[in-house]
């Protein structure tokens, strides 16, 4: 199996930009969660999806970030406007029972 | 408000000295504890599950238990390999929703 697959690796932008992480899951697998990683906050849950139905979004920081889940294959994270402050690690990870298992992650840095 | 606590930070040890990481825990109704290994630049890869107080898993040089309130991480005679940073998360029983809360982190070097 591929592993959970993540494009870009790495992503450097301008303040305001929009910027859109990609994200494609362990196939049969039917939960796909996105997480940030800091030095600061560590590793936070942004949202999930089961199914592609978002179940809980209570992570998502504010209106800026928005999250897409339109197959069982394929994730969208997408920030609008982006700000130096959401310069961090994004992973993707799925799961199909309690085990989550993570992508190598996007570095995202702001400038 | 589900909480998690690793301790120590940071831990340097010399090839062949068996040592503990601590993972503290609060949740209402533990559904499932997880133990990760993280390597610089990549992402968590899942190590144990643990459901229950006194419950044991074993791989290779690690052993993860786990009580009411919290789980160690043992390991045994590590190798300079087994350096990584070890993350420790718990899911609640909850009637729907897979939500992880991780800890810290502690950092592992282990010296040659």
């Amino acid at each position: 199996d591929a592993g959970v697959i993540q494009s870009p690796r790495h992503e450097v932008t301008e303040m305001g930009q929009e910027v859109t992480l990609r994200c494609k899951p362990i196939s049969g697998h039917n939960s796909l969660f996105w997480y940030r990683q800091t030095m600061m906050r560590g590793l936070e849950l942004l949202i999930y999806f089961n199914n592609n139905v978002p179940i809980d979004d209570s992570g998502m920081p504010e209106d800026r970030f928005s999250a897409k889940m339109p197959n069982a294959s394929f994730s969208t994270l997408k920030i609008q406007p982006s700000e130096p402050r959401d310069s961090a690690v994004y992973f993707c990870a799925s799961s199909l029972l309690v085990e989550q298992y993570f992508g190598p992650g996007t570095r995202l840095t702001v400038t | 408000e589900d909480q998690v606590t690793q301790s120590p930070e940071a831990l340097r040890l010399q090839e062949g000295e068996s040592s503990s990481l601590n993972c503290s825990y609060t949740v209402s109704g533990l559904r499932g504890l997880f133990w990760y290994r993280q390597d610089p630049g990549k992402g968590p890869e899942f190590l144990f599950t643990l459901y229950s107080a006194g419950e044991e898993k074993e791989k290779e040089r690690l052993k993860a238990t786990l009580t009411k309130k919290e789980s160690f991480l043992h390991i045994t005679a590590p190798k300079p390999e087994d350096s990584a940073t070890y993350l420790c998360a718990v899911q609640a029983r909850e009637t729907s929703g897979s939500r992880l809360t991780f800890g810290e982190g502690t950092q592992l070097t282990v010296n040659p």
